[in-house]
């Protein structure tokens, strides 16, 4: 049974600290992803990495970076939090290629104050 | 421009009884069609994934139909159960891009059941 782990499910940091959201999987899977949800809208992507060291931009990279040292392991950054940041991080893994199924993690709600 | 449309965005129905959501999709090209079920503070779950061949698939109580041709897709869910209380998100898989398709996600439709 594929398990994707987020490290906080509540996380509330002030203005301009640095944030760390951290993902692991346990399938070893090739992909790995970070979206961001906010009522209204769809999931959007923040980055991929579909290698260890490997990552892509997605639709909305600005104000974050990413890590990925190790296959089971993901990390999203928030370099300067803001306010704007504030929302629910959702962490994703899958197989390469088009067709295969992402598996989600539980989420962590990120409130910048 | 791709995109996902869903709708209605909320629906309330009682207990027992049926629903069906809608899907629009402008994305091109096609690859699959799939259908998310995401509970409250919970990650999206797959309910189904349709290829371009294929007009239906089911999982226990929940239909999906997809209709290519005029890029529309429907879940439909059969007497209904408090635990169908959820947010149900269309996700369709456009590419082929270097790395995988790439997804596009419609907003979702609340559904609460009441009993």
């Amino acid at each position: 049974d594929v398990k994707v782990t987020q490290s906080s499910r509540y996380l509330v940091k002030r203005t301009g600290e640095k944030v760390f959201l951290e993902c692991v999987q346990d399938m070893d899977h090739e992909n790995m992803f970070w979206y961001r949800q906010d009522p209204g809208l769809g999931l959007r992507l923040i980055y991929f990495s579909y290698d260890v060291k490997m990552k892509e931009k997605g639709d909305i990279p600005e104000g974050y970076s990413v890590s990925r040292e190790k296959k089971e392991r993901f990390s999203l950054i928030l370099e300067s939090a803001s306010t704007n940041q504030t929302s629910m991080y959702l962490c994703a893994s899958s197989l390469p290629g088009g067709n295969y199924e992402q598996y989600f993690g539980p989420g962590t709600r990120l409130t910048v104050t | 421009k791709n995109q996902v449309e869903q709708s209605p965005q909320s629906l309330i129905i009682l207990e027992g009884k049926n629903c069906t959501l809608q899907c629009n999709y402008t994305v091109s090209p096609f690859s699959n069609l799939r259908w998310y079920k995401q509970d409250t503070g919970r990650g999206p779950v797959s309910l189904t994934i349709m290829t371009f061949s294929e007009n239906t698939k089911s999982n226990g109580r929940y239909t999906a139909t997809l209709d290519a041709d005029t890029k529309q897709s429907s879940l439909h869910i059969t007497a209904s159960q408090l635990s169908d209380s959820a947010s149900y998100i269309c996700v369709v898989s456009g590419g082929p891009g270097e790395y995988g398709n790439k997804l596009v996600f419609g907003a979702g439709t609340i559904l609460r059941v009441k009993s």
